[in-house]
C-alpha cells in the first residue's frame, strides 16, 4: 500500500463545474503540498499546509491532522486548469508523492 | 531569473557515457531537492541538501549516481555508466528550509539510447 492515496486517478469536468480531489496518507508528517503539472512537465507548487485550510484564488486546500486527510478543491474550474494534480507529504527531510490526478476540464 | 534553474533542458547520451545535470536553486535557499520521475511513474525522491548538513542520499537508485552541492548553491547530480532505465525526467527543487514551501525547476529531460 502506498503511503500517499489520491482519488480520483482521472477526472474530467465541464468548465463551471466545483472539482475535489482528494489526499490520504498513512504516516506522521510535518506538511503536505499540493502541486500542479502541466503538460509540458513543469511542476508549480500550489499550496504547503500543516494544518486547517487555505485559499488562493480558485483553489482551497484543507488538511485534517487526525484523519490524515486533504483535499484540493477548485471553485468555477477553467480548461487551463487541466493538469495532473500531485499530493506530497513531508515527513523529516523527504516528499513522499502520490500517484497524481489527472484533471480534465471540459470547455 | 528568481526560478530554480535546470540545465541543459534536454540530454540525449548513449548507453554507458556519464552524464552531469546541473541546478541553481533561488538564492538564498539553504534546502535542495532532486527527484526524477520515470515515463508513466510518479516523483520519485533521490537526494536532500539542507545547507552543511550531511546530505540525506537515500533515494539513489544506485551507487552510479552521485550529487554534489558545492559552496551551498548550485548542485550537481552525476549519472555515471548510463543505462536505459535511467532514462526520465530529474527535477530539482528548493526551498528557504527544510519545513517551508518548495519551488521546483522545469526539470531536464534525460533520454538514454
Amino acid at each position: 500500500k502506498n503511503e500517499v492515496e489520491q482519488s480520483p486517478q482521472n477526472l474530467t469536468a465541464q468548465e463551471g463545474e466545483f472539482i475535489t480531489i482528494n489526499c490520504s496518507y498513512s504516516v506522521g508528517i510535518s506538511a503536505l503540498h499540493w502541486l500542479q503539472q502541466h503538460p509540458g512537465g513543469g511542476i508549480v507548487s500550489l499550496f504547503m499546509l500543516s494544518s486547517g485550510k487555505k485559499k488562493h484564488g480558485r483553489l482551497i486546500a484543507t488538511i485534517n491532522i487526525q484523519e490524515k486527510h486533504s483535499s484540493l478543491h477548485i471553485t468555477a474550474s477553467h480548461p487551463r486548469d487541466s493538469a495532473v494534480y500531485i499530493c506530497a507529504v513531508q515527513a523529516a527531510r523527504q516528499l513522499t508523492f502520490g500517484s497524481g490526478t489527472q484533471l480534465t476540464v471540459l470547455p | 531569473g528568481a526560478g530554480v534553474s535546470q540545465s541543459p533542458s534536454n540530454k540525449v547520451t548513449e548507453k554507458g557515457k556519464d552524464v552531469e545535470l546541473r541546478c541553481d536553486p533561488i538564492s538564498g535557499h539553504t534546502a535542495l531537492y532532486w527527484y526524477r520521475q520515470s515515463l508513466g511513474q510518479g516523483l520519485e525522491f533521490l537526494i536532500y541538501f539542507q545547507g552543511n548538513s550531511a546530505p540525506d542520499k537515500s533515494g539513489l537508485p544506485s551507487d552510479r549516481f552521485s550529487a554534489e552541492r558545492t559552496g551551498g548553491s548550485v548542485s550537481t547530480l552525476t549519472i555515471q555508466r548510463t543505462q536505459q532505465e535511467d532514462s526520465a525526467v530529474y527535477l530539482c527543487a528548493s526551498s528557504p528550509t527544510q519545513n517551508t514551501e518548495a519551488f521546483f525547476g522545469q526539470g531536464t529531460r534525460l533520454t538514454v539510447v
